[in-house]
């Protein structure tokens, strides 16, 4: 079993539609939780950042972490064409550790 | 936001070739970069973790006599591929966080597309 998974799909959405992207996790050492978007051939953007569970949300994009569940989510709401891109999750421990990676979904808002 | 500068964005070169990659903090000062690898539709891999002023530390598969790490400066890091071929053309990427000593999110650069002929 991967350490962090996610569902590579690709994903095709009206624009102004509800995205929900998601991630499992196997590993509950796991302490801080990013979402990230990446444009083709750009570096990853961040998104969201979050440590505990719950909500977090920033403009059209919310961020939920559940650590019982070892489940974590990212929500765009009125999705734009611009937001055409691949969001990646990814997690780590605590301290300056390197990133543990989901796979990225590929998104794309139709006009 | 802190700012994280690759370059170069893209290199195309012949097999055998050795190729520098620099990553710079500009505003802020990196005690710890990563660097990344990416091939197409896949997720990033983490290859090594430098350190100012000491040896990186390598991912196991990777070698280190290959990929040469150096972190001279609190602002600098470079990634050399010695003796590039095919198999090694992929999108190479740093990060590093703002604060080392608290636990702050990555910021990445803009990565490096690499291309061995």
């Amino acid at each position: 079993q991967k350490e962090v998974e996610q569902d590579p799909g690709p994903l095709s959405v009206p624009e102004g539609a509800i995205v929900s992207l998601n991630c499992t996790y196997s590993n509950s050492a796991f302490q801080y939780f990013m979402w990230y978007r990446q444009y083709s051939r750009k570096g990853p953007e961040l998104l969201m950042y979050t440590y505990s569970s719950g909500n977090k949300e920033d403009g059209r994009f919310t961020a939920q972490v559940d650590k019982s569940s070892k489940y974590i989510s990212l929500f765009i709401r009125d999705s734009q064409p611009s937001d055409s891109a691949t969001y990646l999750c990814a997690m780590r421990y605590s301290g300056n550790t390197p990133l543990v990676f989901g796979k990225g979904t590929r998104l794309s808002v139709i006009a | 936001g802190a700012v994280v500068s690759q370059h170069p964005s893209w290199v195309i070169c012949k097999s055998g070739t050795s190729v520098k990659i620099e990553c710079r903090s500009l505003d802020f000062q990196a005690t710890t970069m990563f660097w990344y690898r990416q091939f197409p539709k896949q997720s990033l891999m983490l290859m090594a973790t430098s350190n100012e002023g000491s040896k990186a530390t390598y991912e196991q598969g990777v070698e280190k006599d290959k990929f040469l790490i150096n972190h001279a400066s609190l602002t600098l890091s470079t990634l050399t591929v010695t003796s590039a071929h095919p198999e090694d053309s992929s999108f190479y990427i740093c990060s590093s966080t703002v604060d080392q000593t608290s636990n702050q999110p990555q910021h990445f650069g803009d990565g490096t597309r690499l291309s061995i002929l």
